[in-house]
């Protein structure tokens, strides 16, 4: 089992809905989690973090962490063409190291 | 500030031979990560410095693979001799060590390496 899982995708969603990003982790220690954004020939862009249960609202993204069930999400309303990218998700370790997920590639299509 | 940058930004070369990737991280910046993405592995953290010292190059493929920090400013990531399934985009990011939980990681442009 991969310590950080994502669905690859692709997700297909219409413009103007809502999104949602999911991540399970298998490390029940994990404290911090990221999510990353990655246009296609880009390099990944930080756009969200989230260390205790619940969520944590950032504009148009909401994080989602639950401890208890491993798992963080990633919401993303009144989603966006130019939201489409490949969303990272990262799972905090010692010493500023980070575990990536697969990543899942989300296409909003207008 | 420039942030990180990273040369070359293309790179083919065949198989057997050296290649020496580089990158100078964000001016003030004390910790260097070198990271190799693929499809099939995703993004997968080789080797990181802190205060230009390697902690944890646990990542590492083999030992064709070596990276070095001579100084604040300046990295490299050697692979002698390469093979074709060393072809990848190889990202350095550097990230400062305040006294938080975590600081992000700024990631450079990447190279894309290509073993033929």
């Amino acid at each position: 089992q991969k310590e950080v899982e994502q669905n690859s995708g692709p997700l297909s969603v219409p413009e103007g809905a809502i999104a949602s990003l999911n991540c399970t982790y298998s490390d029940r220690g994990s404290q911090s989690f990221f999510w990353y954004r990655q246009y296609s020939g880009k390099s990944p862009e930080l756009i969200m973090s989230i260390y205790s249960n619940g969520d944590k609202e950032d504009g148009r993204f909401t994080a989602q962490l639950n401890k208890a069930s491993q798992y963080v999400s990633l919401l993303i309303r009144d989603s966006q063409p130019s939201d489409s990218a490949t969303y990272l998700c990262a799972r905090h370790n010692a010493g500023n190291m980070l575990t990536f997920g697969g990543g899942t590639r989300l296409m909003v299509k207008p | 500030d420039a942030g990180v940058i990273q040369s070359p930004r293309h790179e083919v070369t065949e198989m057997g031979q050296e290649v020496t990737l580089r990158c100078k991280p964000i001016s003030g910046h004390d910790y260097l990560f070198w990271y190799r993405q693929t499809m099939m592995r995703g993004l997968e953290l080789l080797i990181y410095f802190n205060n230009n010292v390697p902690i944890d190059d646990s990542g590492m493929p083999e030992d064709r693979f070596s990276a070095k920090m001579p100084n604040a400013s300046f990295s490299t990531l050697k692979i002698q001799p390469s093979e074709p399934r060393d072809s990848a985009v190889y990202f350095c990011a550097s990230s400062l060590s305040l006294l938080a939980d975590y600081n992000e990681q700024f990631f450079g442009p990447g190279t894309r390496l290509t073993v033929l």
